[in-house]
């Protein structure tokens, strides 16, 4: 079965600090990987996607993630908070299961930022 | 533009009355799915579809039905609703073929859903 962790269900950063949201994944094959954002009142979007190609991915509103292979890891970091960055953060895993990748998401981190 | 459409995106009803909320997409999507979002919980699937007339179990179906009787729409049958069932609720949409895996997954707004 393939699974998802993400340590820390809030994260509390000032504006202007680092953002760091860790994901660790569980998958018997090479995975696909993702975050996905919520802002309050909205549904999901795609933030960014790990699909084997470069291990450090970029997204949108400057994230970025790297795929660690050999930790099962694929942390979301932004080197500046702002306010509008405040959301619901999600990690997903494309599993397979019989015979079609079905996503698995994490419980989910929300995300802080203090002025 | 691409959209997957909820409706109800926000309802109030009692235990017991049948209700359904309906899920159209327009970007003639073959995989199709239902999430509910609870605090602490994160998002759990509650079935899915991979196309036309194939739905399979997610992980939390007990209480729920579905239908997918054409493939843009993917409506969630709550037949005899509890209070257990009130929730935020997500439908998604993916292409699929081959290398599917790494698409993108689109998410409706989400309905909010008290069964009182």
């Amino acid at each position: 079965a393939q699974s998802v962790t993400q340590l820390g269900s809030h994260v509390s950063v000032s504006e202007g600090a680092l953002v760091l949201l860790r994901c660790n994944y569980s998958s018997s094959v090479p995975p696909y990987l993702f975050w996905y954002v919520q802002y309050p009142n909205q549904g999901l979007q795609l933030l960014l996607k790990y699909t084997s190609a470069a291990t450090l991915v970029k997204g949108i509103n400057g994230f970025e993630a790297e795929f660690k292979k050999s930790e099962t890891s694929f942390h979301l970091t932004k080197p500046s908070a702002h306010m509008s960055d405040a959301a619901e953060y999600f990690c997903a895993v494309s599993a397979a299961r019989g015979g079609s990748y079905i996503p698995t998401f994490g419980r989910g981190t929300s995300l802080i930022v203090h002025p | 533009e691409a959209q997957v459409t909820q409706n109800p995106r926000y309802l109030i009803t009692v235990t017991g009355k049948k209700l359904t909320v309906t899920c159209p997409q327009n970007m003639n999507h073959e995989y199709m799915s239902w999430y509910r979002q609870d605090p602490g919980l994160g998002l759990r699937q509650i079935y899915y579809s991979m196309n036309v007339e194939v739905t399979d179990k997610g992980d939390v179906p007990e209480g729920y039905k579905v239908s997918r009787k054409e493939k843009r729409n993917f409506p969630l049958i709550l037949e005899s609703p509890s209070p257990n069932q009130t929730s935020l609720y997500f439908c998604a949409s993916r292409r699929t073929g081959i290398f599917s895996s790494g698409n993108t997954i689109y998410f409706g707004e989400g309905s909010w859903l008290t069964v009182v």
